[in-house]
Formats: structure tokens, sequence, C-alpha cells
């Protein structure tokens, strides 16, 4: 059963532009999470999405958004770089998202804003 | 603010030794999950603890998850310099989908 897949591994973008990431969950998971770590704050948690709905969010500005596909596949976007940005954004899938059910997370996209 | 405090935040320990890493909490959580995170990588599943006192073992490393729910530990027995790595902790909370808390995380090196 494949994992959690997250591309691209690695970026590189200039301040003030946007980028999108892309997610595919474990087959058969509906629920995406995502999340950001950098070294002063350790992971933090974006938002989830579920049947192509938000269903909750953490406390970001809104330049990072996201969406879900119908497929469960989710990308996230954020707008208007800005340097501290820079982290390893990881995604997370779950069966249904409801806590007690294990959340597995992808390898991360490493994205570098200069 | 839900917090989970995790201690120590770095542990050096030589081939052979135990150790215990914690995490604590003034929350309730529903679960409480344990990753191993190697550097560039994604946090790697160890285990999933949900109910109050419950006890997991996995080779050489044994979780606990607090009676009261809001504390939990992952004791290693003989570290081997493969263990070297970044233990995380994370809680979920009930009704809050999806959304993990995680600890500040624990730097274990092993040294031969």
């Amino acid at each position: 059963k494949a994992g959690v897949t997250q591309t691209p591994r690695y970026l590189i973008k200039t301040r003030g532009q946007q980028v999108t990431l892309s997610c595919s969950p474990i087959s058969g998971h509906r629920s995406v999470s995502w999340y950001q770590q950098t070294p002063g704050q350790g992971l933090q948690f974006l938002f989830e999405y579920f049947s192509e709905t938000q269903r909750n969010k953490g406390n970001f500005p809104g330049r990072f958004s996201g969406r879900q596909f119908s497929n469960s596949r989710s990308e996230m976007n954020v707008s208007t770089l800005e340097l501290g940005d820079s982290a390893l954004y990881l995604c997370a899938s779950s069966a249904d998202g409801i806590s007690g059910n294990t959340i597995y997370f992808g390898e991360g996209s490493w994205l570098t804003v200069v | 603010t839900q917090l989970l405090e995790q201690s120590p935040q770095f542990l050096s320990i030589q081939e052979g030794e135990n150790l215990t890493v914690y995490c604590n909490s003034s929350s309730v959580f529903s679960s409480l999950q344990w990753y191993r995170q190697e550097p560039g990588e994604g946090p790697v599943l160890l285990v999933t603890v949900v109910t109050g006192g419950e006890v997991k073992k996995l080779k050489r490393l044994t979780f606990q998850f607090g009676d009261a729910r809001k504390d939990s530990s992952l004791h290693i027995t003989a570290a081997q310099t493969g263990d070297t790595g970044l233990y995380l902790c994370a809680g979920a909370i009930s009704g809050n989908t999806g959304k993990l808390i995680f600890g500040q995380g624990t730097t274990l090196q092993v040294k031969p």
C-alpha cells in the first residue's frame, strides 16, 4: 500500500512569488492535513480537508490556502511568499481525520524563500 | 491554548543505556501518537495509544499513556546507534479533526 506522496520535494522561490504543493494521500484515506515545520516553531497545523471541504484550520494568515479534489488529492498554496515561509511542509493523511485514527505523514516538501 | 510539553529536548547517551522521554499536558487527549523523524524526512509513526493507562511495546521501545490521558512516556531499553533521531509526541483532541498537537521533540543521540 503506497504511502503519502508529496511533490515537489525541494523548491526555491523568491519573495513575493506564490507556490503550490501537492499531496496524494494513502489510498482510501479521505482526510488530508497540512503542517508547517520550522526549527523555531516545530510542527504546526495549517488546515485539514475532508470530502473536498476544509473542515479544520490552524492559526495561519490567509496567504496559506488549500483545496482537495474528488480523488482526495490535495494541494496547498502560499501566496506572496515571505522569507519566514521557508520550512518543511508536511502532508498527512488518515482514514477520516477523527481523533483516535492514526495519521500518517509524507516525506515533505522543502520550501526555501530567498 | 493546548500545549504538549516534551522533555528532555536533547539527550546524548552511550549505546546500551536506557532512556525515557516524557510528554505532559493539561489537556486531555483522545489519542496520542509517537513519531520518529530523520533529518529531511517526514515523521514516521511508531505507535498510537488510545486508552488511558495503555502500555504498548515495540521491540525495545515501551510506550505508556497516562491514566488521565494527559501524559505519555517513551522508554527505550538498551539503546542502539540506530535509535538516533528526533522523537515527537503528538496528541489528538476530540472534535478537532485532522489536527495533532505536537511536542517540541527530543533529539536523541546514541554514541557507540
